[in-house]
């Protein structure tokens, strides 16, 4: 099965400067990778996803972008703000197979710091 | 707010007991999905359901199961419960299968098994 991994997991950076967080996956079937921001004790928030047919989406201060050659997609928020502090998660499904379930890396902590 | 609502939000039981967890869909949305988050595992996924049937399953227990009803709405069974059962338990929601439509996540529920 997919096997999705999650550095660093832990990131702290000055507000204002930039953050970037990288997965990796093992299944060449994936296609769709969704990132999800989750403060403490709330639900998974999507925040944005690419899917394999894109090489980089941007929405705001929020950018991921994907190289599936090498089989790793990251996420990169400029400009961080107090507000972006949380545990974001990554994310990769293979809608190919049926399969929808999503395969979770472990989770960054973002700590922004003032 | 996602649209997705879960029910209850807490739950405190006892090892070897059988509880019920409820999960109603966004509007227009045949697909639910059944995730665990824990401290040691992570965001796991369990089980999908696409319009009242079994679509696939992850790292589901043989303790659990769930079902969706005609109205779409889905309940997770969990029996014989062991103090590692205690966990966030997630469902989350898409338009439809096939193609990796975005899953938004309900508040989930806080179970506690002592």
């Amino acid at each position: 099965g997919e096997n999705v991994e999650q550095h660093p997991s832990t990131l702290s950076v000055q507000e204002g400067d930039s953050a970037v967080i990288k997965c990796t996956y093992s299944d060449s079937a994936s296609n769709y990778f969704p990132w999800y921001k989750q403060e403490l004790g709330k639900r998974p928030q999507l925040i944005i996803d690419i899917r394999s047919n894109v090489g980089e989406k941007k929405d705001q201060r929020i950018a991921v972008t994907l190289n599936k050659t090498a089989k790793h997609f990251s996420l990169h928020i400029t400009e961080t703000q107090p507000e972006d502090s949380a545990v974001y998660f990554c994310a990769a499904s293979d809608s190919g197979g049926g399969a929808d379930g999503l395969t979770f890396g472990k989770g960054t902590h973002l700590i922004i710091q003032p | 707010d996602s649209g997705v609502t879960q029910t209850p939000k807490h739950l405190i039981t006892a090892t070897g007991q059988r509880v019920t967890l409820r999960c109603s869909p966004r509007s227009g949305d045949l697909s639910v999905y059944w995730y665990q988050q824990s401290l040691d595992q992570g965001l796991q996924f369990l089980i999908q359901y696409y319009n009242g049937e079994e679509r696939a399953k992850g790292n589901i227990l043989e303790r659990f199961s769930a079902q969706q009803f005609p109205d779409l709405h889905s309940e997770l069974n969990l029996s014989s419960l062991e103090l590692g059962d205690s966990a966030l338990y997630f469902c989350a929601s898409s338009p439809t299968v096939g193609i990796s439509y975005e899953q938004y996540f309900g508040p989930g529920t806080r179970l506690t098994v002592t």
